[in-house]
C-alpha cells in the first residue's frame, strides 16, 4: 500500500520568510495529494490540492509542487505569519484507495 | 451551512468500558469516514462508506470496534470493550460522492477526544 514521509517534523521560521515542507509517496499510482492544516485542538482542513496532471499550483502566499518522476511534493508557504503556526500534514492516495496521511510538521512562526 | 458535526466531544472512561461516537456528515455528502488520530501523528483511516455500504473496512480492529451508517446519513463508531491503547482523536470526515470518492475533498470534524483509564 502506499506510505507517505513527511519531512522536517518541526518547522521554525521567522515571520516575512518562507517555509518549506517535503513528503514522498511510495505509490507511483497516486494521483491525488492534498495538504490540510491543523491548528491545536482543531479539525484538519484543507489548504491546498494537487493532482498528478500538474505540476505546479498556487493561492495566494501557498502553492504546492508535485515531482511525479521522483515521487515527491512539497508545500511553499511564502511571506509567513503567526496564524500560519499550525500543524501542517501531506496526503496522497490513487484511484479508489484510501487517503494515507503522513506524520506532521509542526510550523512554528516566530515573531 | 453546517460541517460535519461530532458527539462527544470529549470522553473519559473506564478500560473494558464500552462507548460510542455519533457523526453527522454535511449535507448531501454521501462518502464518510472514520479516522483514529493520535498524538502527533496524522490521520488513519479505520472505515469509509459509500452510502450506507462500508467499502474499505481493513484497518477497523473488528475484535472491538463496529460502526454503523443505516440510513446513509448518519454513522456512529462503537468501541466494546475499550482498551488502553484506544485513547486517541476520532475524526470523522465526508465528502461528495463520486463511487470512490476520489479526488473530492474531505470535510472533518472537530472530533472526539477519547481517554481510557
Amino acid at each position: 500500500g502506499e506510505n507517505v514521509e513527511q519531512h522536517p517534523s518541526t518547522l521554525s521560521v521567522q515571520e516575512g520568510d518562507s517555509a518549506v515542507i517535503k513528503c514522498t509517496y511510495s505509490d507511483s499510482a497516486s494521483n491525488y495529494f492534498p495538504w490540510y492544516k491543523q491548528e491545536l485542538g482543531k479539525r484538519p482542513q484543507l489548504i491546498i490540492d494537487i493532482r498528478s496532471n500538474v505540476g505546479e499550483k498556487k493561492d495566494q502566499r501557498i502553492a504546492v509542487t508535485l515531482n511525479k518522476t521522483a515521487k515527491h511534493f512539497s508545500l511553499h508557504i511564502t511571506e509567513t505569519q503567526p496564524e500560519d503556526s499550525a500543524v501542517y500534514f501531506c496526503a496522497a492516495k490513487r484511484t479508489a484507495q484510501k487517503l494515507v496521511f503522513g506524520q506532521g510538521t509542526r510550523l512554528t512562526i516566530n515573531p | 451551512e453546517a460541517g460535519v458535526v461530532q458527539s462527544p466531544r470529549y470522553k473519559i472512561i473506564e478500560k473494558k468500558q464500552p462507548v460510542a461516537f455519533w457523526c453527522n456528515p454535511i449535507s448531501g455528502h454521501n462518502t464518510l469516514y472514520w479516522y483514529l488520530q493520535n498524538l502527533g501523528q496524522g490521520p488513519e483511516l479505520l472505515i469509509r462508506y459509500e452510502n450506507e455500504e462500508a467499502v474499505d473496512d481493513s484497518q477497523l480492529p473488528k475484535d472491538r470496534f463496529s460502526a454503523e451508517r443505516l440510513k446513509g446519513v448518519d454513522s456512529t463508531l462503537k468501541i466494546q470493550p475499550a482498551e488502553l491503547g484506544d485513547s486517541a482523536v476520532y475524526l470523522c470526515a465526508s465528502s461528495l460522492g463520486t463511487t470512490s470518492g476520489d479526488g473530492n475533498e474531505q470535510f472533518f470534524g472537530p472530533g472526539t477526544r477519547l481517554t481510557v483509564l
